[in-house]
């Protein structure tokens, strides 16, 4: 069975302190590692896609990699506004021709001023 | 270009009753998928559909359907709701491909059962 799991759950970080998410999975057929952001009430931000081992990606504070058995999200320097939940999903084939997203439970971050 | 957007923003509805949720997906996008998102939880796939057929299912019951139109809109139906079934609803449009398609989602609809 198709599976995503996110660490830690919560993670609480003081402006400046720097660290990683992380996101294992064991999937047949990857297609594609997807990061979100998820504000309360709001549906997810669309942040990175990885195709490729070794693949790196980077926006402002954050860059997500890519191994063949999980992902990380690694967050420079966080501000207050950095503080939402990140969702890490992965994209298979669900049929002829079609894909879905395979979600985590995603990391909760929340950085503290 | 517009983003995805969803109505309405709240519902609520009691058990047994029927609901349909509206979605409009970013113009040129082919494809729209649905996502069911309770509390605490990851997002998880309903359905897709893909040029106004439905080409892929998750593990929901057949009371879970969905129409999409020609002019890029989508519609959730849910009949005979249950108490388990309140939850933010989501969908995502994409414009598909073998790779590089990235699903952009709505703001959802807050379904509540009582």
């Amino acid at each position: 069975e198709d599976q995503v799991t996110q660490s830690p759950e919560a993670l609480r970080l003081q402006e400046g302190e720097s660290s990683s998410l992380n996101c294992s999975y064991t999937v047949s057929g990857l297609r594609g590692l997807f990061w979100y952001r998820q504000d309360p009430g709001k549906g997810p931000e669309f942040l990175f896609t990885l195709y490729s081992a070794g693949e790196e990606k980077e926006k402002e504070r954050l860059k997500a990699t890519l191994t063949k058995k999980e992902s990380f999200l690694h967050i420079t320097a966080p501000k207050p506004e950095d503080s939402a939940t990140y969702l890490c999903a992965v994209r298979i084939k669900s049929g002829a021709g079609s894909y879905q997203l395979t979600f985590g439970k995603g990391t909760k971050l929340s950085v503290i001023p | 270009e517009t983003g995805v957007t969803q109505s309405p923003t709240h519902l609520i509805k009691t058990r047994g009753q029927q609901v349909t949720l509206r979605c409009s997906s970013q113009s040129g996008h082919n494809t729209v998928s649905w996502y069911q998102q309770a509390l605490g939880q990851g997002p998880q796939f309903i359905f897709q559909y893909y040029r106004e057929e439905e080409n892929g299912r998750g593990n929901f019951p057949p009371r879970f359907s969905g129409l999409q139109f020609p002019n890029y809109s989508s519609e959730l139906n849910v009949n005979a709701l249950e108490l388990d079934d309140s939850a933010l609803y989501l969908c995502a449009s994409s414009l598909l491909r073998e790779r590089g398609e990235t699903q952009y989602f709505g703001p959802g609809t807050r379904l509540l059962v009582l």
